[in-house]
C-alpha cells in the first residue's frame, strides 16, 4: 500500500529533552516536506526537502532540523523541545513540489499525523 | 501575503442534504487550488485539485470549482452522508512559492452530517 509512515504517533515529553519524529514513504517520491497544524493557525510548513541531501526551511523552521540521508525517510528532529512546539506535525510527499507538476498524478500524500505535547 | 480563508467554520447538516462549502484567497497568483479531508486519526486526503486553468473538478458526489479573479473556490457536496463527516480542508499553491512546494491552508470547515 502506497502510504507515508510517521512514528511515534503519540509523544509527551519534557522540555530539553531530544527527539526525532520519523517519516518514511515507500512511492519513491522526490519531494518530501513537514508541516505543523495549530489551533487557529491552521497547518503551516516547517521544512521541506527536494530530494537526497537537498532540505530548505519553510515557514516557520526555528527549533527543528531536517536531513534527508535516503530517498525515503525525511526524519524531522527536535533537539531541544519546548512547549511551543506541541502540536499535531505532519509528513507529506510527492513526486515533485506542487507548483511544478500541477496534475492529480502529483497529489501530495500525507501521513497519520504525530501529535506531539512538550511539558 | 497569501491568506485563506473558509467559512463557515463548523456545519452540522440532516443526512441527504446537499451543501456548500467555501473558501476565498487573498492572492490570485496560485497555480492550484485543493481540497482535502481530514479525519481525527487519520491525517489529510485529497480529494480534489483544481489547476488555474481550470474552473471545476468533479469526484463522485464532490464538484469543487474555482474563480481564480475572484479569488474563491467552492466545495458542493451532493447528497450528504453520515460518513462525509470530517474537516474539510482548502489549500493554495502560491505561484511564488513555485521552488518550495508550500501550500497555503485555511483552517478548515468540520461538518457533522447527522443520521
Amino acid at each position: 500500500e502506497a502510504q507515508v509512515t510517521q512514528n511515534p504517533r503519540y509523544l509527551i515529553t519534557v522540555t530539553g529533552k531530544k527527539l526525532t519524529v520519523t517519516c518514511s514513504q515507500n512511492m519513491n517520491h522526490e519531494y518530501m516536506s513537514w508541516y505543523r497544524q495549530d489551533p487557529g493557525l491552521g497547518l503551516r510548513q516547517i521544512y521541506y526537502s527536494m530530494n537526497v541531501e537537498v532540505t530548505d526551511k519553510g515557514d516557520v523552521p526555528e527549533g527543528y532540523k531536517v536531513s534527508r540521508k535516503e530517498k525515503r525517510n525525511f526524519p524531522l528532529i527536535l533537539e531541544s523541545p519546548s512547549p511551543n512546539q506541541t502540536s499535531l506535525y505532519f509528513c507529506a510527499s510527492s513526486f515533485e513540489p506542487q507548483g511544478w507538476v500541477s496534475s492529480g498524478a502529483n497529489v501530495l500524500t500525507f501521513g497519520a499525523g504525530s501529535r506531539l505535547t512538550v511539558l | 501575503k497569501q491568506e485563506v480563508t473558509q467559512i463557515p467554520a463548523a456545519l452540522s447538516v440532516p443526512e441527504g442534504e446537499n451543501l456548500v462549502l467555501n473558501c476565498s484567497f487573498t492572492d490570485s497568483a496560485i497555480y492550484n487550488l485543493q481540497w482535502f479531508r481530514q479525519d481525527p486519526g487519520k491525517g489529510l486526503t485529497s480529494l480534489l485539485l483544481i489547476q488555474s486553468s481550470q474552473r471545476e473538478q468533479t469526484s463522485g458526489r464532490l464538484n469543487a470549482s474555482l474563480d481564480k479573479s475572484s479569488g474563491r473556490s467552492t466545495l458542493y457536496i451532493a447528497a450528504s452522508q453520515p460518513g462525509d463527516s470530517a474537516t474539510y480542508l482548502c489549500a493554495v499553491n502560491p505561484e511564488i512559492s513555485s521552488n518550495t512546494g508550500k501550500l497555503i491552508f485555511g483552517q478548515g470547515t468540520t461538518l457533522q452530517v447527522k443520521p
